[in-house]
């Protein structure tokens, strides 16, 4: 009964460093997306997949790639970490019904990142 | 754009008052609704939605009606308790794949 899991759940990071946030998801859902949360400003999407084989921009995509590495696994990348990507992220997942996409998203416990 | 406007938060009530988190939305066409709550230390959870305009969207003693003609998604509950301390965030979805959020509203329930 796992849904949508995120690793790692906490990191911290010196600004210019590197890395990726994982996700998976096995509700066999197609579509795929990472948000991030910061105080007051509710959650932003940064990239989304609606299904294996794309990604697209979101609202806030600077300075983060995505790889859709197939159906169940989303992973977001930070190439130089900097202070301002502090936050927590959200990967969610989501059945593929057209458009508006009305389906209910299903989320992860999130990842709480902090770049110093 | 499409946007979401939600009430500022904290609020906060004794338990078994009534609760109303007011939502209003703009955006074009016939965008779909939501609710969804969020538990500390957890991520979101669809918490209620509704499709169309006069559709009603409830669960767990929450409801909130699609209200067209007023662009409102408001929230209520009649008698809320502790454990329905949270944030609470009100959703759309429209010509997109993604959701658009409010930023969310925090309720603290005191016993």
């Amino acid at each position: 009964n796992a849904g949508v899991t995120q690793t790692p759940k906490f990191q911290v990071l010196k600004t210019g460093q590197s890395m990726t946030l994982q996700c998976a998801q096995d509700m066999n859902h197609n579509s795929m997306y990472w948000y991030r949360q910061d105080p007051g400003m509710g959650l932003r999407l940064i990239y989304y997949s609606a299904s294996e084989g794309t990604t697209d921009k979101g609202e806030v995509p600077n300075g983060y790639n995505v790889s859709r590495l197939n159906k169940r696994e989303f992973s977001l990348r930070l190439e130089s970490a900097a202070p301002s990507q502090t936050s927590v992220y959200f990967c969610a997942s989501s059945d593929y019904g057209g458009l508006p996409n009305n389906q209910p998203q299903h989320f992860g416990d999130g990842t709480r990142l902090s770049i110093l | 754009g499409d946007s979401v406007t939600q009430m500022e938060g904290p609020v906060t009530l004794s338990e078994e008052a009534f609760l109303t988190i007011n939502c209003t939305y703009t955006a074009t066409g016939y965008p779909s609704l939501f609710w969804y709550v969020q538990y500390p230390g957890e991520g979101l959870q669809l918490l209620l939605k509704a499709t169309k305009a006069d559709d009603k969207g409830s669960n767990k003693g929450f409801e909130a009606t699609y209200r067209k003609e007023t662009t409102s998604f408001h929230l209520e509950k009649g008698s809320v308790q502790v454990s329905d301390s949270a944030v609470y965030f009100c959703a759309l979805a429209n010509s997109g794949y993604a959701l658009n959020f409010g930023k969310g509203t925090s309720l603290l329930v005191t016993p």
